[in-house]
């Protein structure tokens, strides 16, 4: 089964440092990653996703995310946050279609980043 | 383009009410869905369509229906509320069902059951 983890309830930074939100995944096959954020009261926003090609992802708003299927992760990294960037992270992998599967998103737990002044 | 669009933001039902959820995008996706979130358990898909005229179940589609006569429309029934449904509902599309494909999210519904 596919399975996506965020071992991190909680990320705290400075604004103006680099962050990095964790994911490490776990699927069949070749691995279609995405992130999305969830800013208070709001819908879920996608950031980014990888497909093929390149390790480094880049997304919305500066984010950008490294593949490595190594390690089976897909870390989500902005070289300087913001404090507008505080929200609700969830690195997510869509299942397979068919044979009993929905198409549906498998989110991890999701991280909330805080980013204070 | 409007996206994705939920109506209503907030509702407060009484338990044994009934009401409907409405969707709708305007992107000509073809695959639709419907997830509540509720705090500590993520997103829960409760049902889904590929395309018009086409539905199934999800993760938890107790208590719920769903129709999709139309591409845009993906309305999500409560037949008999029950305060287990208080949580947060959202709608989501994609241009197919291909796991290659973003989903794209309404920004929600607030739904209270007392």
């Amino acid at each position: 089964a596919q399975s996506v983890a965020q071992p991190e309830d909680q990320v705290n930074v400075a604004e103006g440092n680099p962050l990095t939100v964790k994911c490490t995944y776990s699927v069949s096959g070749n691995p279609y990653l995405f992130w999305y954020v969830q800013y208070p009261n709001r819908g879920l926003q996608f950031l980014l996703k990888y497909i093929t090609g390149d390790n480094l992802v880049k997304g919305s708003y500066g984010f950008e995310a490294e593949f490595n299927k190594s390690q089976t992760s897909f870390h989500l990294k902005k070289p300087s946050a913001l404090v507008s960037d505080s929200a609700l992270y969830f690195c997510a992998v869509r299942d397979t279609p068919g044979s009993g599967n929905t198409g549906k998103l498998i989110f991890g737990q999701g991280t909330t980043l805080q980013v204070k002044p | 383009n409007a996206g994705v669009t939920q109506t209503p933001k907030f509702q407060v039902l009484k338990t044994g009410q009934s009401m409907t959820l409405q969707c709708a995008q305007d992107m000509n996706h073809e695959y639709m869905s419907w997830y509540r979130q509720d705090p500590g358990m993520g997103l829960r898909l409760i049902h889904y369509s590929v395309g018009a005229g086409i539905t199934d179940q999800g993760e938890v589609p107790n208590g719920y229906n769903v129709s999709r006569s139309t591409t845009e429309d993906f309305p999500l029934r409560l037949l008999s509320a029950a305060p287990s449904q208080t949580s947060v509902y959202f709608c989501a599309s994609s241009y197919q069902a291909s796991r290659r494909n973003e989903q794209f999210f309404g920004p929600g519904t607030r739904l209270t059951v007392l």
